[in-house]
């Protein structure tokens, strides 16, 4: 494995249109992580899935945005109905459990028009 | 809740001087620290973290940070600055180390200018 890819590696999209991110994650880390980035902040928490569970969800994925992680491998981040504010990097992060620190893949950045 | 505060947001120094990156945390619980690295359009790289088992903790890049449970802080500090560690960086906080609850608070970030 060379680590977490995520992509695409730039998204622009118009309002109202709908996008979808991929992250596969390192093979056998079962924790897998969304972080969205925007200018200026420090990434913050949206969700995250042990395996294919998703066990919590920030308050700010909205029911706009919804996560996936069919068989526990990769996983997708849709955005319906985008929103200039969705504008961001959307980061992708695994680990394995019981393992101590991330690796995050080099970000989405998705610009909203 | 947990926070973590990097006070300003642009630091320069000139290359071969200290490094000195501050952060102060806030947390109800024993907390687990982590300094994280962002090169500019990468991801975030992990330069090291604190887990309870020493209060001065070595990285990687020649980078180190000390736990002051006292002062709530974990300054990063280097002794002389690279031209190749200008870069973006990141203090994070999580309440658990590796369990379930181990999601990572991140300060807002300061950016590190070296000038030659």
């Amino acid at each position: 494995d060379t680590g977490v890819s995520q992509n695409p590696r730039h998204k622009i999209t118009k309002r109202g249109q709908n996008v979808t991110f991929r992250c596969d994650p390192i093979s056998e880390h079962n924790r897998l992580y969304w972080y969205r980035q925007t200018l200026g902040q420090g990434p913050e928490f949206l969700t995250y899935f042990q395996n294919e569970a998703q066990l919590e969800k920030s308050r700010l994925l909205s029911d706009r945005f919804s996560a996936e992680r069919p068989k526990g491998s990769f996983s997708t981040l849709e955005i319906q109905r985008t929103e200039q504010g969705d504008s961001a990097m959307y980061l992708c992060a695994s680990r394995l459990g019981g393992a101590l620190g991330y690796t995050f893949g080099s970000g989405t950045r998705l610009t909203v028009v | 809740a947990q926070s973590v505060t990097q006070l300003g947001s642009h630091v320069s120094v000139s290359e071969g001087a200290l490094v000195l990156l501050r952060c102060n945390y806030s947390s109800s619980v024993p907390p687990y620290l982590f300094w994280y690295v962002q090169y500019p359009n990468q991801g975030l790289q992990l330069l090291l973290k604190y887990t309870s088992a020493a209060t001065l903790v070595k990285g990687i890049n020649g980078f180190e940070a000390e736990f002051k449970k006292s002062e709530t802080s974990f300054h990063l500090t280097k002794p002389s600055a690279h031209m190749s560690d200008a870069a973006e960086y990141f203090c994070a906080v999580s309440p658990e180390e590796t369990g379930a609850n181990s999601k990572l608070t991140f300060g807002k970030g300061i950016t590190l200018s070296v000038r030659p």
